[in-house]
């Protein structure tokens, strides 16, 4: 199946740092790219769609300023947490969107603001 | 919003089969995936239906659809203790992926 690279798979930052998070594409490319936010013992929650070469779509809640999503490339679009503080912390899966409709995920970033 | 239900949790006897069941609400629904996460892992696409099956089977996996009753299951034939893990079915209408809480399935000897 088609892969999607997540890095890094694990971060510790202090709080008022921000941190970048990428998801690739690896052997196709994605027009469109999900990124969720997983809670421990919960489902996904999806935080903001981001399409290639326009802004992202952020679900209801999710503050932009906050969570920076670029789309630069059909390829690779980022995570940005900026101003990290401890209830940031949390694991972020983004997936990317095949033509046929399936969805393949990345490994997952957990994020642990001290 | 949207809702996809499952159950929490489900234990099975090695060997024996495994049946998930997922329900959601939107009727717009086009495709219904399973996807399996392992502890501090990504989802792993297992397996999807497009809406208009009622039925999929991948080796020890069987899908099954009740687009009527909005009715989603996972059947795991000869369940493994490698197949402990959390499993997510998921629905996407308009291109947006909405998901369970997940089944967490313990395999025990």
């Amino acid at each position: 199946g088609a892969v999607v690279s997540q890095h890094p798979s694990r971060v510790i930052c202090k709080s008022g740092t921000s941190v970048k998070i990428e998801c690739r594409s690896l052997d196709f490319q994605a027009t469109t790219m999900f990124w969720y936010r997983q809670f421990p013992k919960q489902s996904l929650m999806l935080m903001a769609t981001s399409n290639e070469g326009s802004k992202a779509t952020y679900e209801q809640g999710v503050e932009k300023d906050k969570f920076l999503i670029n789309h630069a490339s059909l390829t690779l679009s980022t995570l940005t947490v900026t101003s990290a503080h401890p209830e940031d912390s949390s694991f972020y899966i983004c997936s990317a969107r095949l033509h046929t409709g399936e969805l393949f995920f990345g490994e997952g970033s957990r994020l642990t603001v001290l | 919003g949207e809702d996809v239900e499952q159950s929490l949790f489900l234990s099975v006897r090695e060997g024996d089969s495994s049946v998930i069941n997922c329900t959601y609400t939107d009727s717009s629904s086009t495709y219904l995936y399973w996807y399996k996460q392992e502890p501090g892992a990504g989802l792993q696409l297992l397996t999807y239906i497009f809406s208009n099956m009622d039925m999929k089977q991948d080796q020890r996996l069987t899908v099954l659809l009740n687009k009527k009753d909005k009715h989603l299951s996972l059947r795991i034939a000869d369940t493994q203790t490698g197949d402990s893990a959390i499993y997510f079915c998921a629905e996407m209408a308009d291109y947006i992926p909405t998901f369970g809480r997940g089944t967490s399935l313990i395999v025990h000897p």
